[in-house]
């Protein structure tokens, strides 16, 4: 599975969008990218996943691009609860270990 | 519908002992992961069980066991403990190998002295 790069930390005030980056340029053909976050002393919840075009949900929207060498997800109106350790995970489709990295700790203030 | 759950959710052992962790997958998910979390090494994948069988495996030594039983429940077994093993073990469940969403559970805070 391909390695993962996110910075350690950003900030984003309330109501405001939060717009997380993710670079895997080293990506095979056959490889999604995923969003999980984990909040504080829980287990990680998936929010997104994507291969080539756009997503979105009711959690959030993904922007892979064209080439896809990086990605980012985008929270539209971050709120003090999206505060968690966003990661950014590539994977084959059919394998279903996910490989974590570091991930990007997501502070919102008021 | 209920989530996943595991059981217990704090433990406290000591060196040399050996501990079973317990998840009850979502009903009707058949494929079940387990984690470990530890403040150094991050989340890394143990194992990964489907319809009873062992179908992946981290790179952990052979004193982390698991098994899953025809309910799909699983449980993890970790053999001689050592400080080190001390982590939050989390499980995932799956509907069926390959789809994109796992569902984690709260984790079983493990402490070892």
């Amino acid at each position: 599975d391909a390695k993962t790069t996110q910075p350690p930390s950003m900030d984003c005030a309330e109501g405001r969008a939060a717009n997380l980056p993710c670079n895997h340029s080293t990506i095979s053909g056959n490889e999604y990218v995923y969003w999980y976050r984990q909040i504080h002393s829980q287990g990680p919840q998936y929010i997104i996943h994507g291969l080539k075009n756009n997503e979105t949900n009711e959690m959030a929207s993904l922007i892979i691009t064209e080439d896809r060498k990086s990605s980012t997800l985008i929270l539209p109106h971050a709120t003090l609860r999206d505060t968690a350790v966003y990661y950014c995970i590539v994977r084959v489709y059919d394998a279903d270990k996910l490989i974590f990295g570091t991930g990007t700790r997501l502070q919102v203030f008021p | 519908k209920a989530g996943v759950t595991q059981t217990p959710r704090y433990l406290i052992k000591t060196r040399g002992q050996q501990v079973t962790l317990s998840c009850s997958p979502i009903s009707g998910h058949r494929s079940v992961s387990w984690y470990q979390q530890t403040p150094g090494q991050g989340l890394q994948f143990l194992f990964e069980y489907f319809s009873e069988t062992q179908r992946n495996k981290g790179n952990f030594p052979g004193r982390f066991s698991g098994r899953q039983f025809s309910n799909s429940r699983s449980e993890m077994n970790v053999s001689t403990l050592e400080l080190g093993d001390s982590a939050l073990y989390l499980c995932a469940s799956v509907k069926d190998t390959g789809l994109h969403e796992q569902y984690f559970g709260p984790g079983t805070r493990l402490t070892v002295t």
